[in-house]
């Protein structure tokens, strides 16, 4: 499976700053995932980024908040602008190694993220 | 997107098997059955997926019912460090990496 790096693991910020995070793949995927995870809650899907396009935002999550850049196939960041304490959360990115279904994905450690 | 049905938390003993149930009716003939567990301040872990038949490997065993409607996921001996979310999620056939939905998934709780 795909060995992925995730940048910072965690952070503090002031409210109306903006933290870009980054994820970092050991090999070439076509398209990485960007997910949230409230305090206690399971995750949701933010964006998928495709190598060469625009990222495509899931229904309640815009560009303009959650900018992502891919410019490469092993690497991609997600920024969250903005912030206010409702953004603190776990920020996790995830690859699958192979189309298909028939492997499974990997995920990240995630970016523990707390806006004060 | 296909959705699935898991409890929201279920217990077990050390050393004893688990059986974590997820029903998807509306799976479609093309979907494949992941299952990822999360422990306490990791990202999501792959577990086991299948298409049809069951299937084995070091972590656990994956029973899929014979219309595909539900499956279940088996923890032979259950240790401390099983005790984690899991989640049973249904992943599009489609070529091309397909995004992955969770859902609410079980809590396991492993007592010594």
């Amino acid at each position: 499976s795909a060995v992925i790096s995730q940048k910072p693991s965690r952070d503090i910020c002031q409210r109306g700053t903006s933290l870009t995070i980054q994820c970092q793949v050991d090999s070439q995927v076509t398209m990485m995932f960007w997910y949230r995870q409230q305090p206690g809650q399971s995750l949701t899907l933010i964006a998928t980024a495709n190598q060469g396009s625009e990222a495509t935002y899931e229904s309640g999550f815009v560009i303009d908040k959650f900018p992502i850049s891919r410019p490469n196939l092993t690497f991609s960041t997600l920024t969250v602008s903005n912030m206010s304490p409702e953004d603190s959360s776990i920020y996790l990115c995830s690859v699958e190694k192979a189309g298909g279904g028939s492997y499974g994905y990997t995920f990240g450690s995630g970016t523990r993220l707390t806006v004060v | 997107d296909a959705k699935t049905t898991q409890p929201n938390s279920m217990e077990s003993n050390e050393e004893e098997p688990v059986h974590l149930p997820c029903n998807h009716s509306t799976i479609s003939g093309t979907d494949y059955i992941h299952w990822y567990r999360q422990l306490p301040s990791q990202g999501p872990e792959y577990v086991i997926h299948g298409l049809t038949s069951n299937v084995n490997n070091r972590m656990a065993s994956l029973a899929i019912a014979e219309d595909r409607k539900s499956s279940t996921l088996i923890l032979h001996r259950a240790t401390l460090r099983d005790a984690a979310v899991y989640y049973c999620i249904l992943r599009d056939g489609g070529w091309g990496a397909q995004k992955l939905v969770f859902g609410q998934g079980t809590r396991l709780t492993i007592n010594p």
